[in-house]
């Protein structure tokens, strides 16, 4: 499709264990973004890549949180020993520009994690 | 991170009246975003605004930038029910890189 492309849509876990979340961007953006949001909040930042490499990680809340874009395309976030309090919606979204010249930011549908 | 306060948190009105949303901060901006977004969709771009003071209309939408770049507004007109969602916006600040988001305003227009 033309869109951001998240998968899982919906991911099941028990608590302890090791999760993967996964962004196809829209083709030719360089710049991509992870973002999770809790029920009735707006998104909060995790992580930017431009291009390959992570520009600004400073959102990542600790460092069981890890993300990559090893091709400068697909992006996997990866969450170890999952807590109940990461459970919520993790958006990714993809720019043709990078934040600097604020391009539009176009968003997948999320994954929807539950940590049980 | 620049903190982007948004108000009201809730509002719930009849199709055809008119209404304004804030958004609010202490810090200055270089750009502001307003993006809507509905249940099980991740958010889409309504507007960007640039220059202090300016004000970008789309349809019933008017987008209003402070002055000082530190707040904007978002007035509709008329509201109908397909305006129903949550309104965020979003700002890119001194490091311009982390596009950080307001906690939103959930709007529900009824008929």
């Amino acid at each position: 499709g033309a869109g951001v492309s998240q998968t899982p849509s919906n991911k099941v876990t028990e608590k302890g264990k090791y999760v993967e979340l996964r962004c196809d961007p829209i083709s030719g953006h360089t710049a991509l973004y992870w973002y999770r949001q809790s029920l009735g909040q707006g998104p909060e930042f995790l992580i930017y890549f431009q291009g390959t490499g992570a520009a600004d990680d400073s959102g990542l809340p600790n460092d069981r949180f890890f993300a990559v874009r090893p091709e400068g395309s697909v992006s996997t976030l990866k969450i170890q020993r999952t807590e109940r309090g990461d459970s919520a919606v993790y958006l990714c979204a993809s720019s043709l520009q990078g934040a600097i010249n604020t391009g539009e930011l176009f968003f997948g549908e999320g994954s929807r994690l539950t940590v049980l | 991170t620049q903190l982007l306060e948004q108000s009201p948190q809730f509002l719930s009105i009849q199709e055809g009246e008119n209404l304004t949303v804030y958004c609010n901060s202490s810090s200055v901006f270089s750009s502001l975003q307003w993006y809507r977004q509905e249940p099980g969709e991740g958010p889409v771009l309504l507007v960007t605004v640039v220059t202090g003071g300016e004000v970008k209309k789309l349809k019933r939408l008017t987008f209003q930038f402070g002055d000082a770049r530190k707040d904007s507004s978002l007035h509709i007109t008329a509201a109908q029910p397909g305006d129903t969602g949550l309104y965020l916006c979003a700002g890119v600040g001194g490091s311009g890189y982390a596009l950080n988001f307001g906690k939103g305003t959930s709007l529900l227009v009824t008929p």
